[in-house]
């Protein structure tokens, strides 16, 4: 069974960089063909999808969040992280990481999923 | 990328069945999927490319497409269906993807 756990700082401030780590257990990053994926929820509000890495190290990033983002893979830890920088209060949310399944990188959907990590966003 | 569009929300009685409906132009030529997400918990693929049940799922979520909408349908819906379900969509041009608003599947 695939699990993913997302871990990373709870609060962070203004300016900085936030940095998340999902460690995947059950599946291989290395040697599996997934979109390893991030997707938040701002507080009260619908998803949002961050963007993805794939195993060979290409990435895909949302384009409202390109400049800021940063995605990389550790095989030896079996983890992928993000880091986001110039933080604003408006990256608060809770961010979930998710395996993305499907044959092309247009065509994939999300299981399993993290139980997703809050990140509050402050001065 | 395109825009969902969902109900906010949605109330059935237990047994009844409830319908969630996502729209959008993307939808007319991608497929959607249907994530049930419950307060503190990991969203949960129920329905994947517009009407396929992933393994575990319970046969009474289904999902169909015409045009521009999809519809979730949960059948005989039980108290543990009470959740937020989201629609999910792909751009054809790109591998962006696009989350609906979310719609809260009220149990009485």
């Amino acid at each position: 069974q695939v699990q993913l756990i997302e871990s990373g700082p709870g609060l962070v401030k203004t300016s900085q960089t936030l940095s998340l780590t999902c460690s995947v257990s059950g599946d291989s990053i290395k040697t599996s063909t997934y979109y390893w994926t991030w997707i938040r929820q701002h507080p009260g509000k619908g998803l949002e999808w961050i963007g993805y890495i794939y195993s060979s190290g290409d990435t895909y990033y949302n384009p409202s969040l390109k400049s800021r983002l940063a995605m990389s893979v550790d095989t030896s830890k079996n983890q992928f992280s993000l880091n986001l920088s110039s933080l604003t209060a408006a990256d608060t949310a809770v961010y979930y990481c998710a395996r993305g399944v499907g044959p092309t990188m247009e065509l994939h959907w999300f299981d399993p999923w993290g139980q997703g990590t809050l990140v509050s966003v402050s001065s | 990328s395109d825009e969902l569009t969902q109900a906010t929300s949605v109330s059935v009685s237990p047994g009844q069945t409830a319908r969630i409906s996502c729209s959008g132009t993307t939808l007319a030529s991608q497929y959607a999927y249907w994530y049930q997400h419950k307060s503190g918990q990991a969203p949960v693929l129920v329905i994947y490319k517009d009407s396929e049940r992933p393994s575990g799922i319970p046969e009474r979520f289904s999902g169909t497409s015409s045009g521009t909408t999809v519809t979730l349908t949960i059948s005989g819906v039980q108290a543990e269906d009470e959740a937020d379900y989201y629609c999910q969509s792909g751009d054809k041009n790109s591998p962006q993807k696009v989350f609906g608003g979310g719609t809260k599947l009220t149990v009485l």
